[in-house]
């Protein structure tokens, strides 16, 4: 089957780093999307990464290790408005995008 | 760029009414639209894929008579909940991307979803 796990939930403090991490076992490889998504809002497009290795992007990067089936999102000097459900979606063999749960990041002062 | 509406914000009706949602995208041609519905605190849950000008592809277990997608033009795509019941009452969101869903890199565009409450 597909699977995408990510943690459920993770805390953090204002001011620090965060990293995100997600792994998936999917039917062939295609990308993979991090997305936020903030409460009761739609989620927005924050990063895609298809080869090996890191993609910065401001604050935010994006790690892939293809071998692995392991992506990270890096967040740093976070900020109270991080607070959001972080979710990891991959593309498979057939462009079908699988959908992990999310993360939670509660950001504290 | 890439800004994707969504009318109307949120409803409310009565069971047993329809309900029509329309999802647009204001600065591309979209030639594929997804619609999502999520539940609180739960993933989003991929409805069916709509290609302009055909029919739309279902997810299994999604009810195509009961959730009616019409994908009319390149930048206007419509969800109709038909018969709507309690159990109906969700968040549904649409998203849309440039091309034909056929490279994994096509990013999807979320609408800003449509907060759905059947009485």
């Amino acid at each position: 089957g597909q699977n995408i796990d990510q943690p459920t939930e993770m805390t953090a403090t204002e001011g620090a780093i965060v990293q995100i991490n997600c792994t998936y076992q999917t039917s062939g490889f295609n990308g993979l999307f991090w997305y936020q998504q903030h409460a009761g809002e739609a989620p927005t497009f924050l990063s895609y990464n298809v080869l090996d290795g890191l993609e910065e992007k401001g604050r935010f990067s994006s790690f892939l290790s293809r071998s692995k089936g392991y992506s990270y999102l890096l967040l740093k000097e976070l900020q109270m408005k991080d607070s959001a459900s972080y979710l990891c979606a991959v593309t498979d063999s057939n462009y079908q995008l699988i959908w992990g749960a999310g993360t939670k990041l509660i950001i504290k002062p | 760029g890439a800004v994707v509406s969504q009318h109307p914000s949120r409803v409310i009706c009565k069971s047993g009414t329809s309900v029509k949602i329309e999802c647009r995208s204001l600065d591309f041609q979209a030639t594929t639209m997804f619609w999502y519905r999520q539940f609180p605190k739960k993933s989003l849950m991929l409805m069916a894929t709509s290609n302009e000008g055909s029919k739309a592809t279902y997810e299994q277990g999604v009810e195509k008579d009961k959730f009616l997608i019409n994908h009319a033009s390149l930048t206007l795509s419509t969800l109709t909940v038909t018969s709507a019941h309690p159990e109906d009452s969700s968040f549904y969101i649409c998203s849309a991307s440039f091309a034909a869903g056929t490279s994994g890199m096509d990013t999807q565009y979320f609408g800003p979803g449509t907060r759905l409450t059947v009485l």
